[in-house]
């Protein structure tokens, strides 16, 4: 079984705080790396998809990077607002899997 | 666009009965899998397909069986509900497995008394 982590588990921010998350996973054999954004009673939604070392990704406020030697990826959210309160999901799937396997997640939730 | 369709939405079912959960997508994606998703656990990976015919045991298999007929449909069978299989089953599917995102479902709610 694949060891994706996630950190922290959760976290509370003020509107406004900027903010970052890891991800950390296996350094042998990588292949890609996604995040999902998962809003509560919806389905996970793709952020980003990366699949070389030093890859950096941005969209709007969030961005992402990824560093497979050492097997981490950093998820930044600049400006934290209300709508960002939801759970980012990493995943990693390595050159001998056929399928995603996902961490566990980060949930934020951002006060006004 | 209908994207990922998943059904039902929630299901109640006996210990001991079976039923099957179904998914289609209109992508005419090759790669497709199921996940069941608990508290605390995140994303769990039970069977995936590589292409139509082909498909392998994910990470938590037991008790759930699948076929790939077509390429559009990926229907998930609970052979013998158990209490342990409470849970929320997501499935997605992906064009490229990796290097494209996945897209997924809206989810089956599955309750088993």
């Amino acid at each position: 079984i694949l060891n994706v982590e996630q950190s922290p588990q959760s976290l509370h921010v003020q509107e406004g705080d900027s903010t970052n998350f890891t991800c950390s996973f296996p350094s042998s054999n990588f292949y890609a790396l996604h995040w999902y954004r998962w809003e509560t009673a919806k389905s996970p939604e793709a952020l980003f998809v990366m699949t070389l070392n030093g890859d950096e990704k941005k969209k709007g406020r969030i961005s992402a990077t990824l560093n497979t030697k050492e097997g981490y990826s950093y998820l930044y959210i600049k400006g934290s607002q209300p709508e960002d309160s939801a759970t980012y999901l990493c995943a990693f799937i390595g050159t001998g899997r056929r399928a995603l396997t996902f961490g566990s997640g980060t949930r934020l939730q951002v006060q006004p | 666009n209908a994207g990922v369709t998943q059904t039902p939405k929630f299901q109640v079912l006996k210990t001991g009965q079976s039923m099957t959960l179904q998914c289609a997508q209109d992508m005419n994606h090759e790669y497709m899998s199921w996940y069941r998703q608990d508290p605390g656990m995140g994303l769990r990976l039970i069977h995936y397909s590589v292409g139509a015919g082909i498909t392998d045991q994910g990470e938590v298999p037991n008790g759930y069986n699948v076929s790939r007929s077509t390429t559009e449909d990926f229907p998930l069978r609970l052979l013998s509900a158990a209490p342990s299989q409470t849970s929320v089953y997501f499935c997605a599917s992906s064009a490229r497995q990796g290097l494209t995102e996945a897209f997924f479902g809206q989810g089956t709610r599955l309750t088993v008394v």
